[in-house]
């Protein structure tokens, strides 16, 4: 049974550039969350998509973006990137159940370095 | 606006010795309470959860914590700590959307 994956594992853009991240849920999930963990950080909710649609936004700027797919995988991109942008992307899976978060299963991230 | 605050930024045990890990969270109605676990490199796995009911709940490894609501905290607890436990430790709260704390790390000396 594959967990969350996560991919590329890691990637280096140059300021100004844009990226896509992509993310295949734990096998029965049909919701997946986004999270930026950067150094020294706990991680910070981006967005939710289930059902295709966009459920719940953290308090990103619309330079984030996000889509999910018919077969519940995800991507999230990131346009216009600033050094800031540098982090560990998460992906997070689970099975909505009346909008409740009861457990995340979390990838191993994708690492975004901008130069 | 839900918070978390982990006092604690850098922890060090011996192995052997027990372990509490301070959480005290901000939020408006009955939380929804985690504990989730990261090595380096990796994502994050969660530990246990509280929603309701018994304030004592038990995770994996050996771990448990305990909600006490009069103080807004949610410490994890180990009573042995193993090497194996070197991480960085996050609580979090939250319903749909999932607040986490900055983390604390755990180092685990012989």
């Amino acid at each position: 049974d594959a967990g969350v994956t996560q991919s590329p594992t890691h990637l280096i853009k140059t300021r100004g550039q844009q990226v896509t991240l992509r993310c295949s849920p734990k096998s029965g999930h049909d919701t997946v969350s986004w999270y930026q963990q950067a150094l020294g950080q706990g991680p910070q909710f981006i967005f939710q998509y289930y059902e295709e649609e966009e459920r719940q936004r953290g308090n990103f700027p619309d330079r984030f973006s996000g889509h999910q797919f018919p077969n519940y995988s995800s991507e999230l991109n990131v346009n216009a990137l600033l050094l800031g942008d540098s982090a560990l992307y998460l992906c997070a899976s689970s099975l909505w159940k009346g909008a409740t978060n009861e457990k995340l299963f979390f990838g191993s991230g994708t690492q975004l370095s901008v130069l | 606006a839900q918070s978390v605050t982990q006092p604690d930024i850098h922890i060090t045990v011996s192995e052997g010795a027990s372990l509490e890990l301070r959480c005290n969270y901000s939020y408006g109605a009955t939380p929804y309470l985690f504990w989730y676990v990261q090595s380096p490199g990796q994502g994050l796995q969660l530990l246990l959860k509280y929603f309701s009911g018994d304030t004592l709940v038990q995770g994996i490894k050996g771990f448990e914590a305990e909600f006490k609501r009069s103080q807004s905290s949610f410490n994890l607890r180990k009573p042995s700590v193993h090497w194996s436990d070197a991480a960085e430790y996050f609580c979090a709260v939250g319903y749909q959307k999932v607040t986490f704390g900055t983390g604390t790390k755990l180092q685990v000396i012989p």
